[in-house]
């Protein structure tokens, strides 16, 4: 198994522009979640999905974030526009029933 | 909603020592309860976890234990070793299947040879 995949690994961008963050579960599972980890604030569920329809996004820091999730295999997280606050470690991760996660590589951003 | 508490947030032992982090919940709803190592760099890997059926549950030389009544739940590592060196987390979750999981805010171990 290829375990949780993201895309890109690293990403450097400048305030304004849109940024956007690939993930693709692990095949057969039903619950994708995204997270933010800063050291400040630590690990934040921003927002997931059950069976690809988004449950709870409450964590979503405002309306410049937007994920979906069009299809069992494939989830976006959107950040536009962004800004130096957002510069984070991004984490994709999925389960089965929703109790044991794993987590994908992560996505390094950082807006300039 | 639920808030997750961990201490210490920093943990030095000598090699071969035991090691024990404890997190606290407020939600009573909560009935699983995971923890994640993550080392420097990498992504949080699931180590263990317990549902709230069981009081005890242990993995070679790491073990879990919850009360619930108390509402508290402790993550035991003996015999360390340096590459248990990393941060920990915890993590509850408020409600039943297909929710999410509210993470403490990490306890960074130091396994000192």
């Amino acid at each position: 198994d290829a375990g949780v995949i993201q895309s890109p690994r690293h990403e450097v961008t400048e305030m304004g522009q849109e940024v956007t963050l690939r993930c693709k579960p692990i095949s057969g599972h039903n619950s994708l979640f995204w997270y933010r980890q800063t050291m400040m604030r630590g690990l934040e569920l921003l927002i997931y999905f059950n069976n690809n329809v988004p449950i709870d996004d409450s964590g979503m820091p405002e309306d410049r974030f937007s994920a979906k999730m069009p299809n069992a295999s494939f989830s976006t997280l959107k950040i536009q526009p962004s800004e130096p606050r957002d510069s984070a470690v991004y984490f994709c991760a999925s389960s089965l029933n929703a109790y044991e996660q794993y987590f994908g590589p992560g996505t390094r951003l950082t807006v300039t | 909603g639920e808030n997750v508490e961990q201490h210490p947030s920093t943990l030095s032992v000598q090699e071969g020592d035991s090691a024990v982090i404890k997190c606290t919940y407020s939600d009573s709803a909560s009935n699983y309860f995971p923890w994640y190592k993550q080392e420097l760099g990498k992504r949080p890997q699931l180590i263990i976890d317990i549902r709230s059926n069981v009081g005890e549950k242990k993995d070679q030389r790491i073990a879990v234990t919850l009360n619930k009544t108390a509402k508290h739940f402790s993550l035991h590592i003996t015999e360390t070793q340096p590459e248990d060196s990393a941060v920990y987390f915890c993590a509850a979750s408020p409600r039943e299947y297909g929710n999410k999981l509210v993470f403490g805010a990490g306890t960074i171990l130091r396994v000192k040879s």
